[in-house]
């Protein structure tokens, strides 16, 4: 079956911008999260969706958003860009917010200039 | 705030050497992952362990999780190019996100 699918793969906005990123999990997976990883600070989770509501959300500030859809998809929204947000955005799925381990997308590179 | 710690951050061998990398954390887990990360994609997921004390093995690989469930180590036996990678070890609090490990890099020469 597929996998997770990340789009796009690539982006490059400048700072004060938006910007939207978006998932499509593995069908049948109702759970979706969405992490940050730079080099320096490794993976640092955004926030976790079930079922279209919010269940768990990291430590950032409020530029950072998401929501989920009937369907599962997910997207996440980041305003008024900063130098800072330049990351690979990493997207998991499991099927339930009870079931072990993630499968991940291969990321959305974001940089910002 | 839960914080898991890997050691040794880099690690660069030769093809046929073992290597043991290591997770540990003060925080209890109720579940621990291994992921390996290959450059420019996505975390691939190893194994799950979740009870103290626990072993898995997958072929070369030995995965074992704490009595106490705050630590884990992975033995990689007889090392290959192909085990190449960015390994992440991630604990979950039940109920709560995954918190992941910097990551050890390990580089295994031909």
């Amino acid at each position: 079956k597929a996998g997770v699918t990340q789009t796009p793969r690539y982006l490059i906005k400048t700072r004060g911008q938006q910007v939207t990123l978006s998932c499509s999990p593995i069908s049948g997976h109702r759970s979706v999260s969405w992490y940050q990883q730079t080099p320096g600070q490794g993976l640092q989770f955004l926030f976790e969706y079930f079922s279209e509501t919010q269940r768990n959300k990291g430590n950032f500030p409020g530029r950072f958003s998401g929501r989920q859809f009937s369907n599962s998809r997910s997207e996440m929204n980041v305003s008024t860009l900063e130098l800072g947000d330049s990351a690979l955005y990493l997207c998991a799925s499991r099927p339930g917010q009870g079931a072990l381990g993630y499968t991940f997308g291969s990321g959305t590179r974001l940089t910002v200039v | 705030t839960q914080l898991l710690e890997q050691s040794p951050q880099f690690l660069s061998i030769q093809e046929g050497e073992n290597l043991t990398v290591y997770c540990n954390s003060s925080s209890v887990f109720s579940s621990l992952q291994w992921y390996r990360q290959e450059p420019g994609e996505g975390p691939v997921l190893l194994v799950t362990v979740v009870t103290g004390g626990e072993v898995k093995k997958l072929k070369r690989l030995t995965f074992q999780f704490g009595d106490a469930r705050k630590d884990s180590s992975l033995h990689i036996t007889a090392a290959q190019p192909g085990d190449t990678g960015l390994y992440l070890c991630a604990g979950e609090v039940l109920g709560q996100n995954f918190v992941f490990g910097p990551g050890t890099r390990l580089s295994v020469l031909p």
